[in-house]
């Protein structure tokens, strides 16, 4: 059973560009969470989506936002990119909205500057 | 507001050498608390949901346990490849998963 894919694996942008970022959850999830992880913050909660709806919301601006298709890929945008959004991008999937048994891809590493 | 500490940042262990790591959280409406394993270069790996205090789960060297306040991983003669970052995440009634720093854990031979 293929795992959760996230594309692209390393990215650089330079500030007040914007980025598009990729998830394929496993085949029957339907839903798609993301996170950002850095040292210092750690693994925070960016948005959860199921069938094509944001369910949740984590406290980012709105330059962070996503979308999910009817096929459950998700892809997740950051417009007007800031040298503080350097981070591991983390998508997980799940069965189910709210389903705290999360499978995560491997993460997007960006770099902004 | 939810919060979930986690005890010590890191931790250095020799093989054989059990320990416990520590996740205290504050949170109203806990619906679960999940523990992940994270390996250098790699997204989270699920590892124990915990629902109600008292509960426990086992999984060959690692032993989950949950009160009110707080959970333990139990790590039971470490090897190696026990190495990596432990995390601990509680869900609130708003359904994410909110994360604690991890704790960085090395086993040594």
């Amino acid at each position: 059973k293929a795992g959760v894919t996230q594309t692209p694996r390393y990215l650089i942008k330079t500030r007040g560009q914007q980025v598009t970022l990729s998830c394929s959850p496993i085949s029957g999830h339907r839903s798609v969470s993301w996170y950002q992880q850095t040292p210092g913050q750690g693994l925070q909660f960016l948005f959860e989506y199921f069938s094509e709806t944001q369910r949740n919301k984590g406290n980012f601006p709105g330059r962070f936002s996503g979308r999910q298709f009817s096929n459950s890929r998700s892809e997740m945008n950051v417009s007007t990119l800031e040298l503080g959004d350097s981070a591991l991008y983390l998508c997980a999937s799940s069965l189910s909205q709210g389903d705290g048994q999360a499978f995560f891809g491997q993460g997007t590493r960006l770099t902004v500057v | 507001e939810d919060q979930v500490t986690q005890s010590p940042e890191a931790l250095r262990l020799q093989e054989g050498e059990s320990s416990s790591l520590n996740c205290s959280y504050t949170v109203s409406g806990l619906r679960g608390l999940f523990w992940y394993r994270q390996d250098p270069g790699k997204g989270p790996e699920f590892l124990f949901t915990l629902y109600s205090a008292g509960e426990e789960k086992e999984k060959e060297r690692l032993k989950a346990t949950l009160t009110k306040k707080e959970s333990f991983l139990h790590i039971t003669a470490p090897k190696p490849e026990d190495s990596a970052t432990y995390l601990c995440a509680v869900q609130a009634d708003g359904y994410a998963l909110n994360f604690g720093k991890g704790t960085s854990l090395l086993v040594t031979p």
